[in-house]
């Protein structure tokens, strides 16, 4: 199973300031690897996949890269809406695996 | 628009069964593959099932393999989770999911449901 270990667990932020989160896999995982944001009491939403392409609606603040082992979710510049879980997930080898998520708060 | 909407959940005693279901709408059903992942009490997410869109494909987590089974009945826009032997461990909250590719699988899923929680205790 690929493991996928992400950093930090908390990042303390304020608006405007840039996100820089960090996913790594225990083996590499080519470019197969999505991000998605989970807020409390919502469904969890797909912002990228496949290492850097932009899922539909998902506003250009947010990008994604690497490829291999280490990839990275950047958010340039967060809005107050964007202050939530982030889950990185790899679909390089069966089972799917999620990493434990960095929490980006205030 | 395209909506997922989880039913089925409960309080069920350790050893009991449950059968989840998701009503989709907004979108040509049996065109995409489809997942269910869960979130346990204070967790992160964690993949367990997936089934191909016409029900031929189907994989689990070993967490669950023998004792969950992944359905749909495509006629009906409703995808299944059989649960039998649940175990504490399996309290969660259970979301579907869709690939986010039509008609072929990409094992992203956008969008997801509001999940239906499962508490397994005696």
């Amino acid at each position: 199973e690929i493991v996928l270990t992400q950093s930090p667990a908390t990042l303390s932020l304020s608006p405007g300031e840039r996100a820089t989160l960090s996913c790594r896999a225990s083996q590499s995982i080519s470019s197969y690897l999505a991000w998605y944001q989970h807020k409390p009491g919502q469904a969890p939403r797909l912002l990228i996949y496949d290492a850097s392409n932009r899922a539909t609606g998902i506003p250009a603040r947010f990008s994604g890269s690497g490829s291999g082992t280490d990839f990275t979710l950047t958010v340039s510049s967060l809005e107050p809406e964007d202050f939530a879980v982030y889950y990185c997930q790899q679909r390089s080898n069966w089972p799917l695996t999620f990493g434990g998520g960095t929490k980006v708060e205030i | 628009q395209v909506q997922l909407v989880e039913s089925g959940g409960g309080l069920v005693k350790p050893g009991g069964s449950l059968r989840l279901s998701c009503a989709a709408s907004g979108f040509t059903f049996s065109d995409y593959y489809m997942g269910w992942i869960r979130q346990a009490p204070g967790r992160g997410l964690e993949w367990i099932s997936y089934i191909g869109n016409s029900g031929s494909l189907i994989n689990y987590a070993d967490s669950v393999r023998g004792r969950f089974t992944i359905s749909r009945d495509n006629a009906r826009n409703s995808l299944f989770l059989q649960m039998n032997s649940l175990r504490a461990e399996d309290t969660a909250l259970y979301y579907c999911a869709r690939d986010l590719m039509g008609g072929r699988s990409s094992n992203w899923f956008d969008p997801w449901g509001q999940g239906t929680l499962v508490t397994v205790s005696s």
